[in-house]
């Protein structure tokens, strides 16, 4: 069974100060692995797909990377504004439909 | 103009009763899905439907009976809710099955059954 284990649950950050969040994840071939940023009381929004291990995507303040076992998504000086609840997920190559096994999340509070 | 839209917000209802989400896509996605939210923030598929056809059915109480009358449209029905049926139901869309690519997600229905 594919499963997906996010680190840490919470993360405290001053602005400015940068630190990253870690993905682990066991998927019977992996077709795509996703992040997304979740707002309070919001659906999720996506950030970034990876498709292969080495293969690294930024955004702004963020930076995704992947390994075959992790990902890792670096937030480099954070502002407020990035505080959200941010959520990994696979597909497995195998997968009925477009089906995505999220983590747990991290959730990020960034202070001024 | 809002992509993935659904309704009601939030639902507050007794056990026993039966309630309906109704959500509804405007970017001429082909698939459609329902997860579920529990208290822990896990997102779980429960459906997905690709241009009306029934893809994905997860182990889900067949209390739990999902409907897509057009590719634009799936509606969740719950009958005979249950305490443990408390959870944010999210609605969402993507190009079609098979694609890997990201799913736009609706706003969320909150179900509270007392």
């Amino acid at each position: 069974e594919d499963q997906v284990t996010q680190s840490p649950e919470a993360l405290r950050l001053q602005e400015g100060e940068s630190s990253s969040l870690n993905c682990s994840y066991t998927v019977s071939g992996l077709r795509g692995l996703f992040w997304y940023r979740q707002d309070p009381g919001k659906g999720p929004e996506f950030l970034f797909t990876l498709y292969s291990a080495g293969e690294e995507k930024e955004k702004e303040r963020l930076k995704a990377t992947l390994t075959k076992k992790e990902s890792f998504l670096h937030i480099t000086a954070p502002k407020p504004e990035d505080s959200a609840t941010y959520l990994c997920a696979v597909q497995a190559a195998k997968a009925a439909g477009n089906k995505l096994t999220f983590g747990g999340g991290t959730r990020v509070l960034v202070k001024p | 103009d809002t992509a993935v839209s659904q309704t009601p917000k939030y639902l507050v209802t007794q056990m026993g009763n039966d309630k309906s989400i109704k959500c509804e896509q405007n970017l001429g996605h082909d698939t459609m899905y329902w997860y579920k939210q529990d208290s822990k923030k896990f997102l779980k598929i429960m459906f997905s439907y690709n241009n009306k056809e029934l893809i994905i059915n997860e182990t889900v109480p067949n209390r739990f009976s999902p409907k897509s009358p057009d590719k634009a449209h799936l509606n969740l029905h719950i009958n005979s809710l249950e305490l443990g049926d408390s959870a944010v139901y999210f609605c969402a869309s993507s190009r079609t099955q098979g694609y890997t690519g990201e799913l736009f997600f609706g706003e969320g229905s909150r179900l509270t059954v007392l």
